[in-house]
């Protein structure tokens, strides 16, 4: 079946804009997360919904950086003022409902951010 | 929170040998340790995965042992080939809290 799908697959944008990242989760999935992926590093964790909730936005950087998933399924990633430290891929992942704290994630392919 | 060490962060093997890639974690109440590949553009793909409750795991040419008590896990590659050349993650998860490992290259020479 299908995985997850993210658009778009790269966004170039200038400093200060506003910027929406798409990601559609594997059907089924109630788990969603984003994660952010920086140069060399490994993912980022930065919010997590559990169906049409936020259950774990802690890792969200600041305000600038909001979220949603308002029917359970597509969520998007926004950022607001974009500044160039915003740059960096933008990973999107979903599971089942995790069983007894088992997380098995399956990811898509990213956005890549760039912000000139 | 928890916290994911990685080593090496490059390694090179010539075809057929093997490759080990090991991790470290912190939070003992870690109890789901995933391995992801990443290839140049896309995003990580889940290669195997361990259970606390379990000791080692075996996938052909994959293995995964966990050590509980010195909070540590290993990635063993066996026979490798050029097409297993990419970046590989290790994470430590507890519920939905997942904390990744900052990568190795794997060079695979044929």
């Amino acid at each position: 079946g299908a995985g997850v799908s993210q658009t778009p697959s790269n966004k170039v944008t200038e400093k200060g804009k506003y910027v929406e990242l798409r990601c559609d989760p594997i059907s089924g999935h109630t788990a969603l997360y984003w994660y952010r992926q920086s140069l060399g590093q490994g993912p980022e964790f930065l919010i997590y919904f559990q169906g049409t909730g936020a259950a774990d936005d802690s890792g969200l950087p600041n305000d600038r950086f909001f979220a949603v998933r308002p029917e359970g399924s597509v969520s998007t990633l926004k950022i607001q003022r974009t500044e160039r430290g915003d740059s960096a891929v933008y990973l999107c992942a979903s599971s089942l409902t995790p069983l007894a704290g088992y997380n098995e994630q399956f990811f898509g392919p990213g956005t890549r951010l760039t912000v000139l | 929170g928890e916290n994911v060490e990685q080593h090496p962060s490059t390694l090179s093997v010539q075809e057929g040998d093997s490759a080990v890639i090991k991790c470290t974690y912190s939070d003992s109440a870690s109890n789901y340790f995933p391995w992801y590949k990443q290839e140049l553009g896309k995003g990580p793909q889940l290669i195997i995965d361990i259970r606390s409750n379990v000791g080692e795991k075996k996938d052909q040419r994959i293995a995964v042992t966990l050590n509980k008590t010195a909070k540590h896990f290993s990635l063993h590659i066996t026979e490798t080939q050029p097409e297993d050349s990419a970046v590989y993650f290790c994470a430590a998860s507890y519920n939905n809290d997942m904390r990744f490992g900052a990568g190795t290259r794997l060079t695979v020479k044929p």
